[in-house]
Protein backbone atom coordinates (compact mmCIF):
# COMPACT_ATOMS: atom_id res chain seq x y z
CA UNK A 1 0.00 0.00 0.00
CA UNK A 2 0.87 3.44 -0.29
CA UNK A 3 3.16 5.07 2.47
CA UNK A 4 4.96 7.61 3.06
CA UNK A 5 7.04 7.77 6.39
CA UNK A 6 8.26 11.39 7.49
CA UNK A 7 11.09 12.47 9.34
CA UNK A 8 10.87 13.36 12.91
CA UNK A 9 10.12 16.47 15.05
CA UNK A 10 12.47 19.27 14.93
CA UNK A 11 13.05 22.60 17.42
CA UNK A 12 15.23 25.16 15.11
CA UNK A 13 15.90 28.74 16.38
CA UNK A 14 14.58 31.62 14.24
CA UNK A 15 17.00 32.45 11.33
CA UNK A 16 18.02 28.46 11.23
CA UNK A 17 17.05 26.12 8.22
CA UNK A 18 15.11 22.53 8.49
CA UNK A 19 15.26 19.77 6.14
CA UNK A 20 11.94 17.58 6.53
CA UNK A 21 12.29 14.45 4.31
CA UNK A 22 9.48 12.29 3.09
CA UNK A 23 10.40 8.68 2.20
CA UNK A 24 7.23 7.05 -0.62
CA UNK A 25 7.08 3.04 -0.60
CA UNK A 26 4.17 0.96 -2.55
CA UNK A 27 4.00 3.14 -5.87
CA UNK A 28 6.40 4.00 -8.88
CA UNK A 29 7.44 6.98 -7.35
CA UNK A 30 8.41 8.49 -10.77
CA UNK A 31 5.15 8.61 -11.96
CA UNK A 32 3.51 10.84 -9.24
CA UNK A 33 4.37 14.14 -7.71
CA UNK A 34 4.97 15.18 -4.17
CA UNK A 35 3.38 18.50 -2.98
CA UNK A 36 4.34 19.84 0.76
CA UNK A 37 1.40 21.31 2.89
CA UNK A 38 1.73 22.95 6.37
CA UNK A 39 -0.75 23.57 9.19
CA UNK A 40 0.04 26.16 11.78
CA UNK A 41 -1.67 25.41 15.01
CA UNK A 42 -5.55 25.83 14.83
CA UNK A 43 -4.80 27.30 10.86
CA UNK A 44 -6.24 26.31 7.63
CA UNK A 45 -3.62 24.05 5.81
CA UNK A 46 -1.57 25.94 3.67
CA UNK A 47 0.26 24.46 0.24
CA UNK A 48 3.69 25.27 0.07
CA UNK A 49 4.42 23.43 -3.12
CA UNK A 50 4.98 20.24 -5.25
CA UNK A 51 7.94 18.63 -7.19
CA UNK A 52 7.25 16.36 -10.03
CA UNK A 53 9.53 13.22 -9.03
CA UNK A 54 9.41 11.83 -12.55
CA UNK A 55 10.74 15.40 -14.04
CA UNK A 56 12.21 17.02 -10.99
CA UNK A 57 10.36 19.93 -11.86
CA UNK A 58 8.94 22.24 -9.28
CA UNK A 59 6.23 24.86 -8.09
CA UNK A 60 5.90 27.04 -5.32
CA UNK A 61 3.15 28.93 -3.85
CA UNK A 62 4.90 32.57 -4.51
CA UNK A 63 4.63 33.19 -0.30
CA UNK A 64 7.34 30.62 -0.19
CA UNK A 65 9.42 31.22 -3.03
CA UNK A 66 13.28 31.79 -2.31
CA UNK A 67 12.62 30.18 1.00
CA UNK A 68 11.41 26.96 0.73
CA UNK A 69 13.63 24.52 -1.48
CA UNK A 70 12.08 21.22 -2.51
CA UNK A 71 13.86 17.92 -3.82
CA UNK A 72 13.83 14.57 -4.49
CA UNK A 73 15.83 11.31 -4.85
CA UNK A 74 14.65 8.79 -7.13
CA UNK A 75 17.44 6.64 -6.04
CA UNK A 76 15.72 6.25 -2.57
CA UNK A 77 12.09 7.56 -3.41
CA UNK A 78 12.62 10.14 -1.08
CA UNK A 79 11.30 13.87 -1.27
CA UNK A 80 12.56 17.15 0.74
CA UNK A 81 11.26 19.93 1.31
CA UNK A 82 13.71 23.13 3.48
CA UNK A 83 12.64 26.12 4.46
CA UNK A 84 15.09 28.57 4.96
CA UNK A 85 15.16 31.65 7.60
CA UNK A 86 12.69 30.24 10.03
CA UNK A 87 10.55 32.46 11.79
CA UNK A 88 8.31 31.64 14.57
CA UNK A 89 5.37 31.87 12.28
CA UNK A 90 7.10 28.61 10.25
CA UNK A 91 5.81 26.88 13.26
CA UNK A 92 3.50 23.74 12.34
CA UNK A 93 3.22 20.57 11.14
CA UNK A 94 4.85 20.14 7.36
CA UNK A 95 2.76 16.92 5.31
CA UNK A 96 4.08 15.71 2.47
CA UNK A 97 1.59 14.07 -0.19
CA UNK A 98 1.01 12.06 -3.30
CA UNK A 99 -0.51 13.67 -6.36
CA UNK A 100 0.08 15.18 -9.79
CA UNK A 101 0.98 18.50 -10.57
CA UNK A 102 -2.59 20.15 -10.96
CA UNK A 103 -4.18 17.62 -8.61
CA UNK A 104 -5.51 17.12 -5.26
CA UNK A 105 -3.07 14.87 -2.79
CA UNK A 106 -4.54 10.95 -2.50
CA UNK A 107 -2.11 9.83 0.71
CA UNK A 108 -0.49 11.89 3.13
CA UNK A 109 2.75 11.21 5.82
CA UNK A 110 1.98 11.12 8.49
CA UNK A 111 3.27 15.16 9.28
CA UNK A 112 6.28 16.62 10.84
CA UNK A 113 6.25 19.20 13.55
CA UNK A 114 8.72 21.77 13.02
CA UNK A 115 8.55 24.38 16.36
CA UNK A 116 10.31 27.79 16.09
CA UNK A 117 11.32 28.80 19.54
CA UNK A 118 14.46 30.99 20.83
CA UNK B 1 -4.83 34.27 -4.83
CA UNK B 2 -8.21 32.12 -5.22
CA UNK B 3 -9.73 32.73 -1.56
CA UNK B 4 -12.20 29.60 -0.39
CA UNK B 5 -14.31 29.97 2.28
CA UNK B 6 -16.73 27.87 3.77
CA UNK B 7 -20.25 27.41 6.26
CA UNK B 8 -20.97 26.85 8.83
CA UNK B 9 -17.40 27.40 11.05
CA UNK B 10 -18.93 24.03 12.97
CA UNK B 11 -22.01 22.01 13.36
CA UNK B 12 -23.60 19.33 15.68
CA UNK B 13 -25.57 17.15 14.35
CA UNK B 14 -27.14 14.40 15.37
CA UNK B 15 -26.57 10.34 14.85
CA UNK B 16 -28.34 9.06 11.87
CA UNK B 17 -29.51 12.98 10.46
CA UNK B 18 -28.06 15.14 7.88
CA UNK B 19 -24.89 17.13 7.75
CA UNK B 20 -24.32 19.76 4.78
CA UNK B 21 -20.94 21.97 4.37
CA UNK B 22 -21.35 24.84 2.02
CA UNK B 23 -17.77 26.18 0.02
CA UNK B 24 -17.77 28.82 -2.01
CA UNK B 25 -14.65 29.96 -4.27
CA UNK B 26 -13.90 33.55 -5.00
CA UNK B 27 -13.23 32.59 -8.86
CA UNK B 28 -14.40 29.70 -10.74
CA UNK B 29 -12.44 26.35 -10.65
CA UNK B 30 -14.42 25.42 -13.69
CA UNK B 31 -11.93 24.46 -15.65
CA UNK B 32 -13.71 24.83 -19.32
CA UNK B 33 -11.24 22.53 -21.48
CA UNK B 34 -11.96 19.49 -19.75
CA UNK B 35 -15.35 20.91 -17.93
CA UNK B 36 -14.21 19.37 -14.75
CA UNK B 37 -14.13 21.33 -11.47
CA UNK B 38 -10.88 21.25 -9.77
CA UNK B 39 -12.20 20.83 -6.75
CA UNK B 40 -11.49 18.01 -3.41
CA UNK B 41 -12.69 17.85 0.07
CA UNK B 42 -10.86 16.10 2.89
CA UNK B 43 -11.11 14.64 6.38
CA UNK B 44 -9.42 15.53 8.96
CA UNK B 45 -9.27 13.82 12.59
CA UNK B 46 -7.48 15.10 15.24
CA UNK B 47 -3.96 14.14 15.22
CA UNK B 48 -4.25 12.63 11.85
CA UNK B 49 -3.54 13.97 8.08
CA UNK B 50 -5.87 14.96 6.11
CA UNK B 51 -7.91 12.22 4.19
CA UNK B 52 -9.46 12.92 0.22
CA UNK B 53 -12.72 12.30 0.35
CA UNK B 54 -13.77 13.82 -3.10
CA UNK B 55 -12.09 14.56 -6.03
CA UNK B 56 -13.15 16.88 -9.08
CA UNK B 57 -16.06 18.23 -6.82
CA UNK B 58 -17.86 15.32 -7.21
CA UNK B 59 -16.23 11.98 -7.21
CA UNK B 60 -16.22 9.75 -4.29
CA UNK B 61 -12.74 8.45 -3.34
CA UNK B 62 -12.40 4.36 -3.20
CA UNK B 63 -13.21 3.42 0.16
CA UNK B 64 -15.37 6.66 1.15
CA UNK B 65 -18.61 5.38 2.29
CA UNK B 66 -21.38 6.58 0.19
CA UNK B 67 -23.22 8.40 2.66
CA UNK B 68 -21.29 11.14 1.88
CA UNK B 69 -21.45 12.88 -1.25
CA UNK B 70 -20.53 16.16 -3.11
CA UNK B 71 -22.14 18.48 -5.90
CA UNK B 72 -21.35 21.57 -7.33
CA UNK B 73 -19.49 23.81 -10.16
CA UNK B 74 -18.53 27.01 -10.82
CA UNK B 75 -17.72 28.67 -7.86
CA UNK B 76 -20.05 26.91 -5.49
CA UNK B 77 -19.77 23.32 -3.80
CA UNK B 78 -21.55 21.48 -1.35
CA UNK B 79 -20.59 18.55 0.82
CA UNK B 80 -23.15 16.31 2.19
CA UNK B 81 -22.72 13.46 4.90
CA UNK B 82 -26.22 11.97 4.54
CA UNK B 83 -26.81 9.99 8.10
CA UNK B 84 -23.94 11.10 10.30
CA UNK B 85 -21.91 8.43 11.98
CA UNK B 86 -19.62 8.77 15.33
CA UNK B 87 -16.99 7.57 12.56
CA UNK B 88 -17.83 11.24 11.04
CA UNK B 89 -16.37 13.56 13.67
CA UNK B 90 -14.10 15.80 12.14
CA UNK B 91 -12.85 18.70 10.43
CA UNK B 92 -13.93 18.98 6.75
CA UNK B 93 -11.69 21.27 4.13
CA UNK B 94 -12.41 22.30 0.83
CA UNK B 95 -9.67 22.68 -1.62
CA UNK B 96 -9.19 24.13 -5.35
CA UNK B 97 -6.25 22.94 -6.65
CA UNK B 98 -7.32 25.07 -10.17
CA UNK B 99 -4.42 27.67 -10.01
CA UNK B 100 -1.62 27.88 -7.79
CA UNK B 101 -1.20 28.40 -5.38
CA UNK B 102 -3.31 25.61 -4.32
CA UNK B 103 -6.04 26.67 -1.50
CA UNK B 104 -8.07 25.66 1.62
CA UNK B 105 -11.08 26.71 3.25
CA UNK B 106 -10.90 27.29 6.90
CA UNK B 107 -12.55 24.03 7.44
CA UNK B 108 -15.58 23.09 8.90
CA UNK B 109 -16.02 21.30 12.18
CA UNK B 110 -18.25 18.40 12.26
CA UNK B 111 -19.80 17.11 16.09
CA UNK B 112 -22.37 14.75 17.21
CA UNK B 113 -24.86 16.80 19.18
Amino acid sequence: QVQFVQSGAEVKKPGASVKVSCKASGYTFTTYSIHWVRQAPGQRLEWMGWINAGSGNTKYSQKFQGRVTITRDTTTSTAYMEVSSLRSEDTAVYYCARGHDYSSCDSWGQGTLVTVSS
Amino acid sequence: DIVMTQSPDSLAVSLGERATINCKSSQSVLYTSDNKNYLAWYQQKPGQPPKLLINWASTRESGVPDRISARGSGTDFTLTISSLQADDVAVYYCQQYYSTPFTFGPGTKVEIK
